[in-house]
């Protein structure tokens, strides 16, 4: 089966602190990956997606970055956290066939 | 930017009854799909709907799709409270990027 693990699962930093929240998927080579942010009773916000090592595209300009080390690892990272960053990150992975996504069980940030 | 709303925001019913969610997006579209979230949890995929298809059926859910009115439904029948949850709408122009709509908080009342 292809499994989407994230960790943290839940993750609590100070203003200024650092970011690194890490995703792998498990059973399928060379996917299409994706971070979503949720806020609060919101819906998803893409973050960044990425169709291969090294290869990163931005969707929104912030203080979040994004890198791809291994063919089945995501990397979320930030250098310093803002309170506005608090929220529900999730890892997708998508079938190339359909297009349909597959998510993984999401990083609950709270920056305080 | 959001390409698909959902309407509306929040829907109560009662265990049996059935439950219709609606969606609308802005540009044309590849295909449409939906997503439920459990509180807390990540999403799930429930049924894809292509542009040049009007209407899909998965157990107990209907989709429809009506791309002169840039719009679809999603029908629940026979509600269950496991069906709590909140439904997404997600639109693809190019297909490696799903837009996600706001979503419809759905409560089911034993």
């Amino acid at each position: 089966s292809q499994t989407i693990h994230q960790w943290p699962a839940t993750l609590v930093q100070p203003v200024g602190s650092p970011l690194s929240l890490e995703c792998t998927v498990e059973g399928t080579s060379n996917p299409n990956l994706y971070w979503y942010r949720q806020a609060a009773g919101r819906g998803l916000q893409l973050l960044f997606y990425s169709v291969g090592i090294g290869q990163i595209s931005s969707e929104v300009p912030q203080n979040l970055s994004a890198s791809r080390p291994q063919d089945r690892q995501f990397i979320l990272s930030s250098k310093k956290l803002l309170l506005s960053d608090s929220g529900f990150y999730l890892c997708a992975r998508q079938e190339i066939n359909t297009g349909e996504l597959f998510f993984g069980e999401g990083s609950r940030l709270t920056v305080l | 930017s959001q390409q698909g709303e959902e309407d509306p925001q929040a829907l109560s019913i009662q265990e049996g009854e059935n439950a219709t969610m609606n969606c609308s997006y802005k540009t044309s579209i590849n295909n449409l799909q939906w997503y439920r979230q459990n509180s807390g949890r990540g999403l799930v995929h429930l049924i894809l709907i292509r542009s040049n298809e009007r209407e899909k059926h998965s157990g107990r859910l209907r989709v429809t799709l009506d791309t002169s009115k840039k719009s679809s439904s999603l029908l629940i029948t026979a509600s269950r409270a496991a069906d709590t949850a909140s439904y997404f709408c997600a639109t693809a122009l190019i297909s490696y990027k799903l837009s996600f709509g706001a979503g419809t908080t759905v409560t089911v009342r034993a």
